[in-house]
């Protein structure tokens, strides 16, 4: 298996812009996390999915922050519009049953 | 709000050396786990440990889960390069999906 598949891996936008992060979770997999990374904050958990229907999204900072998971192959992260402090590296996430979790390699997200 | 605390925050030392690196909350934890992350990398699943007083090993690695369920330690023996690395811990409460994670150890390996 490739393991989680996180895209794009650097992105670099203007603050206003619309910002798409994308995951394709481990095949098999029903639980799928969105994480953000800063030094400030470290690891933090945006929104986690079981069986593609969104469970928790206490995490996700505000309106701007949308995500999907339309199958059990494909998520999106979405802001809009983005911000200078929404630079961080995102991290998609997938496990079975909520077990153990394999992250992908991260989106590197530098709004300027 | 439950936090994991852990110390040192950040650590360099030679190879070959021993080290220990902690992981502390009030709250209690159903299973904790321990994960290495490597720049440019996401975090990679070392151990989980469920069972207050647990040790496990990973070759040069033992872990241990406090009798409580509310604390974690990592010991390296003779530590090498390639052990470089931040370490993160989290933890999932009873009933409970959502993994708490720490605040982090960067560890550095001289040679």
């Amino acid at each position: 298996d490739a393991g989680v598949i996180q895209s794009p891996r650097h992105e670099v936008t203007e603050m206003g812009q619309e910002v798409t992060l994308r995951c394709k979770p481990i095949s098999g997999h029903n639980s799928l996390f969105w994480y953000r990374q800063t030094m400030m904050r470290g690891l933090e958990l945006l929104i986690y999915f079981n069986n593609n229907v969104p469970i928790d999204d206490s995490g996700m900072p505000e309106d701007r922050f949308s995500a999907k998971m339309p199958n059990a192959s494909f998520s999106t992260l979405k802001i809009q519009p983005s911000e200078p402090r929404d630079s961080a590296v995102y991290f998609c996430a997938s496990s079975f049953n909520s077990d153990e979790q394999y992250f992908g390699p991260g989106t590197r997200l530098t709004v300027t | 709000t439950q936090l994991l605390e852990q110390s040192p925050q950040f650590l360099s030392i030679q190879e070959g050396e021993n080290l220990t690196v902690y992981c502390n909350s009030s709250s209690v934890f159903s299973s904790l786990q321990w994960y290495r992350q490597e720049p440019g990398e996401g975090p990679v699943l070392l151990v989980t440990v469920v069972t207050g007083g647990e040790v496990k090993k990973l070759k040069r690695l033992t872990f241990q889960f406090g009798d409580a369920r509310k604390d974690s330690s990592l010991h390296i023996t003779a530590a090498q390069t390639g052990d470089t690395g931040l370490y993160l811990c989290a933890g999932v409460a009873s009933g409970t999906y959502k993994y708490i994670f720490g605040t982090g150890t960067r560890l550095k390996v001289l040679a």
